[in-house]
């Protein structure tokens, strides 16, 4: 079952902050993020892992509360380098899901100078 | 980490034909993953390639229509088969690093169906 991801689309002007969230029905094992250029490959931000970690990379930072099953991407003082297509996945709790992601629907953010 | 080396980068196919993808890891992995990226959508896997037995295929998806391989623990091909321009996609390959975490992308596969 696909995550659900929230919102749809974000548009910031350079250095505003902004926040992506992702929700799962199911037990979570672990949530990735990427960003996605247009024309090309998924490219990996970061994991959490079950046990409710916080996770950064550059100005970019992620949380995952796994009691609701939830993570949120931070992107802090955003940079035109943030634009792109920012997917959720996730690997489940469920003994045959390990490896397999399911996405969310993407948000498509958009910096501006 | 994996670097994996995806073939052909792109394609523009005849409708009624097939296409045969190939994925290469640079090391041994378990387990194989492929997707399909319809334009403008999210990722969606199609199935598990298992090395030693047949794929495991997502809801939606059939072996008739994709037919994959694993022939050894570096190596998977993908082929879509009597295409339609239904399959347009982004295709992609992915492995799970061996802390069983960081999933890891080959560079995808354009296809165009006409």
């Amino acid at each position: 079952q696909q995550p659900v991801q929230s919102p749809q689309a974000v548009i910031l002007r350079e250095g505003e902050d902004a926040v992506i969230n992702c929700s799962s029905s199911k037990a979570l094992y672990s949530v990735h993020w990427y960003r996605q250029k247009h024309g090309e490959a998924p490219v990996f931000l970061m994991i959490l892992l079950k046990g409710g970690e916080q996770k950064g990379h550059e100005k970019i930072s992620a949380s995952f509360n796994e009691k609701k099953q939830q993570s949120s991407l931070y992107l802090t003082a955003s940079q035109l380098s943030y634009s792109g297509t920012y997917f959720c996945g996730t690997v489940s709790m469920t003994t045959d899901s390990w490896g397999k992601l399911q996405f969310g629907a993407g948000t498509q953010v958009v910096v501006t100078p | 980490s994996a670097v994996i080396s995806q073939k052909p980068s792109r394609d523009i196919c005849q409708r009624g034909t097939s296409l045969t993808i190939q994925c290469q890891v640079d090391s041994q992995v378990t387990m194989m993953f492929w997707y399909r990226q319809q334009p403008g959508q999210s990722l969606t896997l199609i199935a598990t390639a298992n090395q030693g037995s047949e794929a495991t295929y997502e809801s939606g998806f059939v072996i008739d229509k994709f037919p994959i391989s694993r022939p050894n623990l570096t190596f998977s091909t993908l082929t879509v088969s009597n295409m339609s321009p239904e399959d347009s996609s982004i295709y992609l390959c992915s492995v799970v690093g061996t802390g069983g975490t960081e999933a890891f992308f080959g560079q995808g596969t354009r296809l165009t169906v006409v």
